[in-house]
């Protein structure tokens, strides 16, 4: 079955610890792994994708297939981080399917 | 990228009733989806919206409920048929640019039936 899992529901952390978000997936075949996130009051937006293999925002995220993986990552958590965090799969062409979501709550 | 327009941003129908929401992209595409997201969950597809063929809907959605227009590949409507209590959730018109595999995001409309 296609399914992506995020166990954690709510992440909280301080101000300028380290931050990791899990997301597991199963999918038969190649799919494309992406983070999207949903600040208060704004549309879902990508923040990152595994080919990119880039650093948005202070966020790194690697696939790892073994382990059939892509946790998000980042060194120190800032304020202004907290948010909603969807990790999300597809190939391309088809519809993107989501994880449950992580809320992810930074505080001073 | 992507600037999608979703009318209504919300809405409060009575049980029985109907919604029709839109969706305006402001470029030609080729791919857009409907989800839903009930309260406190994450991202529904409902359905595949491609211009010149049926929709095609996921399982535990029916054309009957969830109606599905795409008359040309900038715009799309969704319609909530016979609406119930349980119809309530954010319902969100995506676009994918095939070239690089991104989809992107309405803002949503916010759906409440009494």
């Amino acid at each position: 079955a296609q399914r992506v899992t995020q166990p954690e529901k709510l992440l909280s952390v301080f101000k300028g610890a380290p931050v990791e978000l899990k997301c597991n997936y199963s999918y038969s075949g190649s799919p494309e792994l992406f983070w999207y996130v949903q600040y208060s009051r704004q549309r879902l937006q990508l923040l990152l994708r595994h080919i990119s293999r880039e650093s948005i925002k202070g966020f790194t995220a690697d696939l790892n297939k073994g382990e059939t993986s892509f946790h998000l990552k980042k060194p120190f958590a800032q304020e202004e981080d907290s948010a909603m965090y969807y990790c999300a799969l597809n190939q391309a062409g088809t519809a993107l399917i989501f994880g449950k979501g992580t809320t992810l709550s930074v505080s001073s | 990228s992507a600037v999608i327009s979703q009318k209504p941003s919300r809405d409060i129908c009575q049980r029985g009733t109907s919604l029709t929401i839109q969706c305006q992209v402001d470029s030609q595409v080729t791919m857009m989806f409907w989800y839903r997201q009930q309260p406190g969950q994450s991202l529904t597809l409902i359905a595949t919206a491609n211009q010149g063929s049926e929709a095609t809907y996921e399982s535990g959605f029916v054309i009957d409920k969830f109606p599905i227009s795409r008359p040309n590949l900038t715009f799309s409507t969704l319609t909530v048929s016979n609406m119930s209590p349980e119809d309530s959730s954010i319902y969100l018109c995506s676009v994918q640019d095939s070239v690089k595999n991104i989809q992107y995001f309405g803002a949503g409309t916010r759906l409440s039936v009494l």
